[in-house]
This record gives C-alpha cells, structure tokens and sequence, in this order.
C-alpha cells in the first residue's frame, strides 16, 4: 500500500529565505508525483507535476525534484515570499491515477 | 474560466438529510474524481469516472452514490448524512489516455472544495 510522507508539517521562515520541502513514499511503481498548494478555506492548485522518467522540473520560483528508486521528492522555493505562505501538498500517482497524498507541510513566511 | 468549478461552496445541513454536490470541469477531461478531506487534512479518493463508467469506488458507505451524466460532469449526491460526513469535499479531473498513451502526464485539476457541515 502506497503511503506518502511528508517532513516537516509546518515550517515557518523569513522572507527571502530559500527552502526545501519534502515528501516521500514507498512504493516506486508511480506515473508520476504532482505538487500542489491549498490556501486556507480554498481549493487545490497545481504547482509541477513531475512524470516517472523526469529527475526535475522548474516554474519560476519553484524547482521540484524526483528520485524515484529511493522514494523522494523535494520541492525547492527559492526567494520565498509572503505570497507564498500555504500548505504545500504531494501527490503520487500510480497508473489508476488514485492520486495518494502526503498531510501536507504549513508554510509561514515571515516578512 | 474555472476549469473545475463545485457548486455550492458550503454546505451546512441537519443529520439525515439527503444533499447533492456538483460538478463541472471545462478542460475536456475524460476522467473525474471525488475526493474527501478530513479534518486531519487527508485528502482520500473516493471515485473515479472515466467517460462516464465509474472506475474507481474505494471503501465509501454506499449512501454515498455519484452521478456522471456527461463527461464533463459528476455530482454526488450523499443519501441519510452523518455527522462523520462532515469534511471537505473535492472534485477533480484529470486526461487519461489509453495504456500505452502518455498517462504519466496525467495532471490532475481541482475545484475548490465544498465544506460540507452536518449538524
């Protein structure tokens, strides 16, 4: 069974900090690992959605790794903003797509 | 335009009644799910629709029944509600092509959740 974890739950930094975010799970038979912000009382939004045969990918400020055959995920913020404060969540997909997630980690960041 | 849009966005209703969640996505989508999130903030699939046909039905009570009468639609409707209802509930979509098709690049979009409140 397919169980994703995500360290830390919440953190909190100052802006303009960079930061890594992480998530692991533990089966490596996936699709692909998609990352996603929620905003409180809001929806989910997609972030990077990183296919099986990709080691990375990168939008703007954000670069999301995958090292599939050790089970891990990083999601790297560089130049954090306020703007950024969410709870960040990980998805892996198998190839039911029955999307599994991580608890999320709480962002903070500070001005 | 919202591409996976949830009607209503909050919900409060008595134990026992029975309610109806929509939703609709834009994007052309050949699949839709349901998924729900607990107040521990887990988000769990509870169905999948694949043109129409359910594909995935985890273990969910069946007073819980979807509907898809299009692809581009699929409510749920939630039959005697209990207290334990009481969650978030997200739609999502996402194209899944045939094995042998690019399904790794199966991005999934979701709508922004009805917070459904049972009393």
């Amino acid at each position: 069974k397919q169980e994703v974890t995500q360290i830390p739950a919440a953190l909190s930094v100052p802006e303009g900090e960079n930061l890594v975010l992480n998530c692991s799970f533990t089966d490596s038979a996936i699709y692909n690992l998609q990352w996603f912000r929620q905003d409180p009382g809001k929806g989910l939004t997609s972030l990077l959605l990183i296919q099986s045969s990709q080691r990375e990918q990168t939008s703007g400020r954000l670069n999301a790794s995958l090292d599939k055959s050790s089970g891990r995920s990083t999601l790297y913020i560089a130049a954090s903003q306020p703007g950024d404060s969410a709870t960040y969540l990980c998805a892996v997909a198998p190839y039911d797509q029955k999307l599994v997630f991580g608890q999320g980690t709480r962002l903070t960041i500070n001005p | 335009d919202t591409a996976v849009s949830q009607t209503p966005k909050y919900l409060v209703t008595q134990m026992g009644n029975d309610k109806s969640i929509k939703c609709e996505q834009n994007l052309g989508h050949d699949t839709m799910y349901w998924y729900k999130q607990d107040s521990k903030k887990f988000l769990k699939i509870m169905f999948s629709y694949n043109n129409k046909e359910l594909i995935i039905n985890e273990t969910v009570p069946n007073r819980f029944s979807p509907k898809s009468p299009d692809k581009a639609h699929l409510n749920l409707h939630i039959n005697s509600l209990e207290l334990g209802d009481s969650a978030v509930y997200f739609c999502a979509s996402s194209q899944l092509h045939p094995p042998g098709w690019d399904r790794w690049e199966a991005e999934a979009f979701f709508g922004q959740g009805t917070r459904l409140t049972v009393v």
